[in-house]
């Protein structure tokens, strides 16, 4: 079965400041990746769906994907304190095809 | 506007009640699921619907049965009630699968039970 971790599980970060954040998976047959985020009492917002090794960017968001190493990472270029928010990874499993999520890491954004 | 549209948005039940969340989607898809989100767990995937048959089903409990009377929506009715059973239930929808559609939900019922 299909295990998503997130770490870290809090990261506060500067306005401006780059912040990234990382996702492992344990199954090495993944090839659908997504970052989403939901703020308060919201639904959850996609940012950015990689497919493939290497880079994906979306305005200010970048994933990274590195199925050998079986981690993707978001990276947010000039956070503002609007983007504080809960940030969840999610695989899709080749066979099952089903979104599996991660914990979250909650991210907070300092004027 | 929301093109998913959950409703109620809370609501407080007591142990042993039933109730009917209720979800609609404007987007045209033909895929509707039901997640839920407990306090420190994350999302879990409960079913998924396509054309108005269910498709997967990862809930082991019978008190959770969801119920399409029309495409776009997708209603999930919960009895017997349990106090595990707070959580926050989101609906979602996708055009096609999920290997090839994206995955947009709602904002969510958040279910409390005493």
């Amino acid at each position: 079965q299909q295990k998503v971790q997130q770490s870290p599980e809090s990261l506060t970060v500067s306005e401006g400041a780059m912040a990234s954040l990382n996702c492992t998976f344990s199954d090495g047959t993944s090839n659908n990746f997504r970052w989403y985020r939901q703020h308060s009492a919201k639904g959850l917002e996609v940012l950015v769906s990689i497919f493939s090794d290497g880079e994906k960017e979306e305005g200010r968001f970048t994933a990274h994907l590195n199925r050998a190493n079986l981690h993707v990472s978001l990276h947010i270029r000039e956070p503002q304190p609007s983007d504080s928010a809960v940030y969840l990874c999610a695989v899709i499993g080749t066979n099952t095809g089903k979104l599996t999520f991660g914990d979250g890491t909650v991210l907070t954004v300092k004027p | 506007d929301p093109k998913i549209i959950q409703k109620p948005k809370y609501l407080v039940a007591v142990t042993g009640s039933e109730k009917i969340l209720i979800c609609e989607q404007y987007l045209g898809h033909n895929a509707m699921y039901w997640y839920r989100q407990s306090a420190k767990k994350p999302l879990e995937f409960m079913f998924s619907y396509s054309y108005q048959k269910l498709m997967d089903n990862q809930t082991a409990s019978s008190r959770f049965q969801p119920q399409s009377s029309k495409k776009n929506h997708l209603d999930l009715q919960i009895t017997a009630l349990k106090p595990d059973d707070s959580a926050t239930y989101f609906c979602a929808s996708s055009q096609e699968g999920l290997n090839t559609g994206q995955l947009y939900f709602g904002e969510g019922s958040k279910l409390t039970v005493l």
